[in-house]
Formats: structure tokens, C-alpha cells, sequence
């Protein structure tokens, strides 16, 4: 996991309401992820940046937002307009993300989101 | 927008067999990548193979790729019960970000 964090490693909500989850990497990484995991599937992208200030909506954006105003940080927010939040949450970061890049990417441990 | 799939979707071996898995994919790749996630944890990259390259080792593992196929195996020999997790191919394009696939999960049994 070395080089990102991720904070709270489990995180309960109740319905209705807003979460954020926190990413921080050390890495000095250009670009970072947010994926979501549910039980026994692969990864789906929902946000990614590639560059401070900049952000690009990945495959399941839907009900969730990022910032991205420094370049340690990715923070994911979930809102209630989420519908079905509970599950895995990974961020991850990488050196940048272009045409030449091997995009290698390094993950933090996690937050489990759960709401009651 | 899937673009790698792993087959078998599980596989179960006794301590000491060889695994092999499997990744398949659509279109035309930079690079393959294959990462471990071990329960409940971060995805941890393994070993990368570019579209130029066949096979490349990296201790216990073995990744081969066939452009010609668009598939690419990974073989982990002498398995420890300490591999159980799930493996994931992730292929990189030059128009496109990396994409996972929806992964192996490997139980090797002491």
C-alpha cells in the first residue's frame, strides 16, 4: 500500500446522508483513481485526475463528486443521491496519464462504506 | 467498457501445484499489467509486460503474452498458501486509461 492512505478503513452512514472518503499519496503522482469494488467483482472507475484542478468522471460517476485542489490529494465524496453506496472503496495514483505511460498504478488499503 | 477478462473466474489447487490463469482482451494493447489483492485489501502491483514482449519472470511468476491471441497467462509456480487472493489483468491502451478485469480468485489449499 505504500505511499497512499486512505481514512477510515470502515465507515457507516446512515441513508441520506453525505460521507467523504480520504486519499493522500506521497508519491509525488500526477494522476489518481477512486474505483468502487463489490463483493467478489473487479474494479469500476468513477473518478480519476489527471492533474491538479482537473478531474474526468469514470464509468459509474453517479451520485458521487471529487476535488482534487492539491496534488497529494483525492478526496471522494459520496452523496445521497447514491443509491446503492455500500461497498469497497480503493484509490489509487500513478506517475501521470498519457499515450506513453505505463499508467503502473499504486493502491491505498481501502475504505469499507456501509450504510444503515 | 471491459476490456480484460480473467479465466476461471476461481480456482482452488494444493499447496506446491502451479497456477495458471488466464486474461483475455479486446483491442489492441501498450502494455498488460497483472496485479494481487489480498482480502479485503489495496490491489498490489505484480509484473507488467509490453505489447513487444512474450514472456517475462519474476521470481515465482510467469507472464507470457500472445498479441496475435490478445491474451495473456500468468503462471505462479510452487504455490504457497500465502498466494491465495485474487489476481487481476489490467491492459493499457494508447488512447485509454488502464481497465481492470473482473478477476481469479486463487485458493491454494496447505
Amino acid at each position: 500500500d505504500g505511499g497512499i492512505t486512505q481514512s477510515p478503513k470502515y465507515l457507516f452512514r446512515k441513508e441520506g446522508q453525505n460521507v467523504t472518503l480520504s486519499c493522500e499519496q506521497n508519491l509525488n503522482h500526477d494522476a489518481m483513481y477512486w474505483y468502487r469494488q463489490d463483493p467478489g467483482q473487479g474494479l469500476r472507475l468513477i473518478y480519476y485526475s489527471q492533474i491538479v484542478n482537473d478531474f474526468q468522471k469514470g464509468d459509474i460517476a453517479e451520485g458521487y463528486s471529487v476535488s482534487r485542489e492539491k496534488k497529494e490529494s483525492f478526496p471522494l465524496t459520496v452523496t445521497s443521491a447514491q443509491k446503492n453506496p455500500t461497498a469497497f472503496y480503493l484509490c489509487a495514483s500513478s506517475i501521470d496519464l498519457d499515450s506513453s505511460s505505463t499508467d503502473t498504478q499504486y493502491f491505498g488499503p481501502g475504505t469499507r462504506l456501509t450504510v444503515l | 467498457s471491459q476490456q480484460g477478462e480473467e479465466d476461471p473466474q476461481a480456482l482452488s489447487i494444493q499447496e506446491g501445484e502451479n497456477a495458471t490463469m488466464n486474461c483475455s482482451y479486446k483491442t489492441s494493447i501498450n502494455n498488460l499489467q497483472w496485479y494481487r489483492q489480498n482480502s479485503g485489501r489495496g490491489l498490489v502491483h505484480l509484473i507488467l509486460i509490453r505489447s513487444n514482449e512474450r514472456e517475462k519472470h519474476s521470481g515465482r511468476l510467469r507472464v507470457t503474452l500472445d498479441t496475435s491471441k490478445k491474451s495473456s497467462s500468468l503462471l505462479i509456480t510452487a504455490s504457497q498458501a500465502a498466494d491465495t487472493a485474487s489476481y487481476f489483468c489490467a491492459t493499457k491502451t494508447s488512447y485509454d486509461k488502464v481497465i481492470f478485469g473482473p478477476g481469479t480468485s486463487l485458493s491454494v489449499i496447505p
